[in-house]
């Protein structure tokens, strides 16, 4: 069965440094997503992306952070200076854009950032 | 008005119990409800999920039953398994649209022997 994959699973980095995580989505979506979930707390969108443009973020979501789909299978999120409240697992996630259930949204399992 | 309220916060039920997870939504534009489940150090996946036009979705154990008019949804697991001890997020979009998920805050759901 077809899943997303994120690397690495786990980061570790200074504050200030800048860091990029890594998303391969399903290969035959077209809409892609990042969540972070700040421990112990809510899944919190970040940013969706489609047609090789953002369509929607969020507040969190500010000039720190960009998202790029730099060839035909990576999606991925780069943080320019991270902060120690940047700490968090961060999800990738995409879905179809037609069929049945094209509202889906599959999750990968996550790459875990922390900020020292 | 984004938001999505979830009870209870934790749920501790036997095998074989009724586990129910309750959600409440202000947006009334959200059309599509999904249920995700999330096991520890894994990502959430879709359990089930209801659009607004139905009042109730039965897949297997996991039902959603859905209130319109109240702007709360429920899911109920019936026959409550050990392999059921997750943390549950309810969830609401307006799908045609980016579809971004606005998350309940999570019921961490423990299912005993």
């Amino acid at each position: 069965e077809p899943e997303v994959t994120q690397t690495p699973s786990h980061q570790v980095t200074q504050m200030g440094q800048e860091v990029i995580l890594r998303c391969v989505p399903i290969s035959n979506h077209l809409y892609f997503y990042w969540y972070r979930q700040i421990l112990g707390q809510k899944v919190e969108f970040l940013v969706s992306f489609y047609n090789n443009e953002i369509s929607e973020k969020s507040e969190i979501f500010d000039d720190q952070f960009s998202v790029e789909r730099p060839d035909g299978s990576n999606f991925t999120l780069k943080i320019r200076s991270t902060k120690l409240e940047d700490s968090a697992m961060y999800f990738c996630a995409s879905r179809h854009t037609s069929g049945r259930d094209y509202n889906e949204q599959f999750f990968g399992p996550g790459t875990r950032l922390t900020v020292l | 008005q984004q938001q999505v309220k979830q009870s209870p916060q934790s749920l501790i039920v036997q095998k074989g119990g009724i586990s129910i997870i309750n959600c409440a939504y202000e947006n009334t534009a959200f059309d599509y409800f999904p249920w995700y489940q999330q096991f520890p150090g894994k990502g959430p996946a879709l359990l089930i999920a209801i659009r607004p036009d139905v009042s109730e979705k039965k897949e297997g154990r996991f039902t959603i039953s859905f209130n319109k008019s109240a702007k709360q949804f429920s899911l109920h697991i019936m026959d409550s398994q050990p392999g059921d001890s997750a943390t549950y997020f309810c969830a609401a979009t307006l799908t045609g649209t980016a579809s971004k998920l606005t998350f309940g805050t999570g019921t961490r759901l423990q299912v005993t022997l």
